[in-house]
Formats: structure tokens, C-alpha cells, sequence
């Protein structure tokens, strides 16, 4: 079983839809990040959790560190929204990543 | 420009030849790392260092070493390239650990084909 797990692994949705994106984690963590590889490649981070909720435009992210499980909510989608969703638990003391394998969405029209 | 580079972008070479990536960052981060992804797996961590003098073997260092030249240069080669080394490879920068320090930049990626 793999210490971070994601699901979906794909996901299709049509614009505007709500969307969920959900990870669970099995180790002991100092933060959850949650990032972005775009078609191209590129990874950007959107998200650092350590508790609660944070929002940046149409992307929510949420944390339950009792549940050990996080979410990454895009709000009405749009197909520039495309690309792979990684979430990544930097573990506690080492602060290094381990990464979960990535959930592909695509955003039709 | 990019925080952080990597050179080359794209990279074919034949099995049991020696290359090197190369990474540079301009965000006076410490903390470098080089991580390998192939389809279905998430990133993996090859080597990792926290300053200058300071190299750590990752979960997958096996046919790879790493030089840290300076705080803003981190290689990586592969000494005899075999053909499960084909991977998009990945540098990233941290700055310290705790709060929004430890966000990890990743460049653009190295894609390597072993042929």
C-alpha cells in the first residue's frame, strides 16, 4: 500500500462542473501540498496544508489530519483546469515529499 | 527568467553512455533535490542535499551520483545509462523546513530517452 494514495486516477468533467479530488496518507506528515504538472510537464505548487482550508480562486483545498485525508475541490471548471493533480505529504522530521501518483483531469468543453 | 533551469530539456542517448543533467536555481534556496516520474508512479526521490556539503541517497539512487558545485548548481548523472532510466527527470528547490519555507520549486523537467 502506498504511503499516499489519490483518487481518481482520471477524471473527465464538463466545464463548470464541481470537481473533487481526493488523497489519503498513512505516514506522519508536517504538511500536505497539493500541485499542479501541467501538460507540458511543469509542476507548480497551488496548495501547503497543515490544517484546515485554504482558497485560491476557484481551487479549495481541505485537511482532516485526523482522518490522515485531504481534499482539492475546483469549483466551476473550466478546460484550462486540464492537467495532473499531485498531492505530496512532506513527512515529519525529514520534511521530504512523498508523492502520490497523480490524478489526470481533463475539463471538456 | 525561471527560478529555477534545467539543461538539457530533452535528451536521447544509447545505453552505456554517461550524461549529466544540470540544475541551477536563482532563489537562494538550500535545499536541492532531483526526482525521477515515470507513467503510473509518482515523483521519486533520487538524491537530495541541504547545503552545499551536505548529499543524501533518495529511495532510488541506484545507477545515479549527484554534485553539488555550489549552492545554486545540483547534477545529476547517470554513469552507464540503461533503458529503464528513460523518465522525465525533475530538480527542486526548498528553502528551511516549517511554514510556507518548506514549498518545494520544481524546473521544468528533463526528458531522457535510453535507447
Amino acid at each position: 500500500k502506498n504511503e499516499v494514495e489519490q483518487s481518481p486516477q482520471n477524471l473527465t468533467a464538463q466545464e463548470g462542473e464541481f470537481i473533487t479530488i481526493n488523497c489519503s496518507y498513512s505516514v506522519g506528515i508536517s504538511a500536505l501540498h497539493w500541485l499542479q504538472q501541467h501538460p507540458g510537464g511543469g509542476i507548480v505548487s497551488l496548495f501547503m496544508l497543515s490544517s484546515g482550508k485554504k482558497k485560491h480562486g476557484r481551487l479549495i483545498a481541505t485537511i482532516n489530519i485526523q482522518e490522515k485525508h485531504s481534499s482539492l475541490h475546483i469549483t466551476a471548471s473550466h478546460p484550462r483546469d486540464s492537467a495532473v493533480y499531485i498531492c505530496a505529504a512532506s513527512t515529519s522530521g525529514t520534511y521530504k515529499y512523498i508523492f502520490g501518483t497523480g490524478t489526470r483531469l481533463k475539463v471538456l468543453a | 527568467d525561471a527560478d529555477v533551469t534545467q539543461t538539457p530539456r530533452n535528451r536521447i542517448t544509447k545505453t552505456g553512455k554517461r550524461i549529466m543533467l544540470e540544475c541551477s536555481q536563482t532563489k537562494g534556496h538550500d535545499r536541492m533535490y532531483w526526482y525521477r516520474q515515470d507513467p503510473g508512479l509518482g515523483l521519486r526521490l533520487i538524491y537530495y542535499s541541504f547545503d552545499v556539503k551536505d548529499i543524501n541517497k533518495g529511495e532510488i539512487s541506484d545507477g545515479y551520483s549527484v554534485s553539488r558545485q555550489a549552492q545554486a548548481k545540483f547534477s545529476l548523472s547517470l554513469e552507464s545509462a540503461i533503458p529503464n532510466q528513460t523518465a522525465l527527470y525533475f530538480c527542486a528547490t526548498s528553502e528551511i523546513p516549517g511554514g510556507d519555507q518548506e514549498t518545494q520549486y520544481f524546473g521544468p523537467g528533463t526528458r531522457l530517452l535510453v535507447l
